[in-house]
């Protein structure tokens, strides 16, 4: 079983609608990430939660640290919001250093 | 300056070639990531630098070869690769629990 589990896999969506991923682990953490990767490769960082929720622009990530959930929305989606979306979880490795451990990611596309 | 530099975009190199990845950060970050992704996978680690020194090896072929030379810059070289060893190869920082910073990635092909 994977230590991170996200879904939906994939994802399509009208533009304007609600969007949620869902994320689950198994594992104690020391932070969660939430992470976006656009055809072409390059990971962008969208949220780093360790607690409660946070909000970025049309972006809001919360996290349930007794359940070991967290959820991804997008409000009024946009086709430009049509990506890869990657939770991650932050593992303490030795002495200092931390290593992510990945979801598989869902794929998300929005049609205008 | 919140960007991981990654050259080159895209490399393509034969089975006898030696090539290198090279990785640059100046946010002052002491870990520092290399990872290995296909397509439609997450990505997978490979090496992790804390403080210039290799902290972890996630058991890769020695034909891959890391080297953090001062606390800005990370090189992977390469040599003798196989053609199932072309990915997307993405480098990484962070300071301690912090967020993340990735690189655009080099895309190898090995022919």
């Amino acid at each position: 079983k994977n230590e991170v589990e996200q879904s939906p896999q994939n994802l399509t969506a009208q533009e304007g609608e609600f969007i949620t991923i869902n994320c689950s682990y198994s594992v104690g953490i020391s932070a969660l990430h939430w992470l976006q990767q656009h055809p072409g490769g390059g990971i962008v960082s969208l949220f780093m939660l360790s607690s409660g929720k946070k909000k970025h622009g049309r972006l809001i990530a919360t996290i349930n640290i007794q359940e070991k959930h967290s959820s991804l929305h997008i409000t009024a989606s946009h086709p430009r919001d049509s990506a890869v979306y990657i939770c991650a979880v932050s593992l303490r490795l030795s002495g200092s250093a931390r290593q992510l451990t990945f979801g598989s990611g869902t794929q998300l596309t929005v049609l205008p | 300056d919140t960007e991981v530099t990654q050259t080159p975009k895209h490399l393509v190199m034969g089975m006898t070639n030696k090539k290198s990845l090279k990785c640059e950060q100046h946010m002052g970050h002491r870990a520092m990531y290399w990872y290995k992704q296909k397509a439609k996978k997450p990505p997978e680690l490979m090496f992790v630098y804390s403080y210039e020194k290799l902290s972890i090896n996630e058991s890769v072929p020695s034909r891959f070869s890391p080297e953090c030379p001062n606390s800005s810059l990370l090189n992977l070289h390469l040599h003798a690769l196989q053609p199932e060893d072309s990915a997307l190869y993405l480098c990484a920082s962070r300071w301690g629990n912090t967020e993340a910073f990735f690189g655009q990635g080099t895309r190898l092909t090995v022919v």
